[in-house]
């Protein structure tokens, strides 16, 4: 059985950075992904980027490109997504999913709360 | 980017009565494999989404049977048999044939009249 548990709240001041973690178990190889969606106070979901746990190669949503890095650490089977240069408008649930493809999410974490205020 | 438009945004259903949702994208999503890589995710209040259908209309595992995807090219449709209770919350279709970026559908709320 996967699951993927993720780090606990956060709250940021403007122009900080945050990094969430995102711990996976129960998978029986690193062949799979990581998917980084977040969803801000009643809105729908928005796709950051992914990760191949395996390779290590990423893909980001033009959008976040050059204030995000995804990275995992494979001895801990944990993904990392950095945000920087954080904005009010970042204030959001961040989700991890994983599956064995880019456009899979078989599993989702629990997600966690940044909010970005001063 | 490919543009996901769902319709209604909001679905009041009386129990055991069925319920549809639309999803529409603004270009094919066959992939050069053949596959249409079409899902969709229902996320019930507080709680994290989940997967019910991939590829249009394969129904994830643990998925009740009143759950049905269909549809082709750009047009797609989920579909809810007989709404129970528990099936309150939103719904997203999301396409992961053309990426970067992958791209939700604004969602649909679903709720009991």
């Amino acid at each position: 059985q996967v699951q993927l548990v993720q780090s606990g709240v956060e709250v940021k001041k403007p122009g900080a950075s945050v990094k969430v973690s995102c711990k996976a178990s129960g998978y029986n190889s690193n062949n799979y992904g990581i998917n980084w969606v977040r969803q801000a106070p009643g809105q729908g979901l928005e796709w950051m980027g992914w990760i191949s746990i395996y390779k290590g190669n990423t893909n980001y949503a033009q959008k976040f490109q050059g204030r995000v890095t995804m990275t995992t650490d494979t001895s801990t089977n944990t993904a990392y997504m950095e945000l920087r240069s954080l904005r009010s408008d970042d204030t959001a649930v961040y989700y991890c999913a994983s599956g064995y493809n880019y456009n899979d999410f078989d599993y989702w974490g629990q997600g966690t709360l940044v909010t970005v205020s001063s | 980017d490919v543009v996901m438009t769902q319709s209604p945004l909001s679905l009041a259903v009386t129990l055991g009565q069925p319920a549809s949702i639309s999803c529409r994208s603004s270009q094919s999503l066959v992939y050069s494999d053949g596959n249409t890589y079409l899902n969709w995710f229902q996320q019930r209040p507080g709680q994290s989404p989940r997967r019910l259908i991939y590829k249009v209309s394969k129904r994830d595992s643990g998925v009740p049977d009143r759950f049905s995807g269909s549809g082709s090219g750009t047009d797609f449709t989920l579909k809810i048999s007989r709404v129970e209770a528990e099936d309150v919350g939103v719904y997203y279709c999301m396409q992961g044939t053309h990426w970067p970026p992958l791209t939700f559908g604004g969602g649909t709320k679903v709720e009991i009249k």
